[in-house]
């Protein structure tokens, strides 16, 4: 079956620091990746989404990028962190092809920037 | 993608039957109606899809309107655990599915014991 791993669970970082998410998933091959925000009290929003190794797509300009070095790692990174990027960051895998719009997320990452 | 209107919260007593309604009046006709629900703290999770007729699954049934300008998730029997933030969302098949989801505020649903 597959897994999707996200970590940390929890992050607190200062303001104008680096930051590295990870994702892995497993149990499925060349799978769609994606990478979400939540900021509090508000709705989720598409920051990333990643269709094969190295090809990454765009939806939000902001402080963030990502970067998909192997075929299930999706890897969400800043070099500065804002306060604005507080949330919770949540990366989801779908399968290739499906008309279905069948995403499944991981546990998330609740980033606090101090 | 066509915009979903939803209320903002409902409440239900546990083990009665709740019914979720999602207006989206411009819904085109390639446009599939999704249901995903947010537990507390945790991600999403894909509850049912469908296009015209209704659906039924282990989780929840689908009503769909015949105009399709509406649809209704049916929880035939809510548990506590059904307590989320419920959401309604449209897309298009593209080809390949690849772009993601968008979310709105979705109905928070409370189920009280």
């Amino acid at each position: 079956s597959q897994t999707i791993h996200q970590w940390p669970a929890t992050l607190v970082q200062p303001v104008g620091s680096p930051l590295s998410l990870e994702c892995t998933v497993e149990g499925t091959s060349n799978p769609n990746l994606y990478w979400y925000r939540q900021a509090a009290g508000r709705g989720l929003q598409l920051l990333f989404y990643s269709v094969g190794i190295g090809q990454i797509s765009s939806e939000v300009p902001q402080n963030l990028s990502a970067s998909r070095p192997q075929d299930r790692q999706f890897i969400l990174s800043s070099k500065k962190l804002l306060l604005s990027d507080s949330g919770f960051y949540l990366c989801a895998w779908s399968v290739p092809g499906q008309i279905v719009y069948e995403q499944y997320f991981g546990p998330g990452t609740r980033l606090t920037v101090t | 993608d066509a915009k979903t209107t939803q209320p903002n919260s409902m409440e239900s007593n546990e083990e009665e039957p709740v019914h979720l309604p999602c207006n989206h009046s411009t819904i085109s006709g390639t446009d599939y109606i999704h249901w995903y629900r947010q537990l507390p703290s945790q991600g999403p999770e894909y509850v049912i899809h469908g296009l015209t007729s209704n659906v039924n699954n282990r989780m929840a049934s689908l009503a769909i309107a015949e105009d399709r300008k509406s649809s209704t998730l049916i929880l035939h029997r809510a548990t506590l655990r059904d307590a989320a933030v419920y959401y309604c969302i449209l897309r298009e098949y593209s080809g390949g599915g690849a772009d993601g989801l968008t979310f709105g505020k979705g109905t928070h649903l409370i189920i009280q014991p």
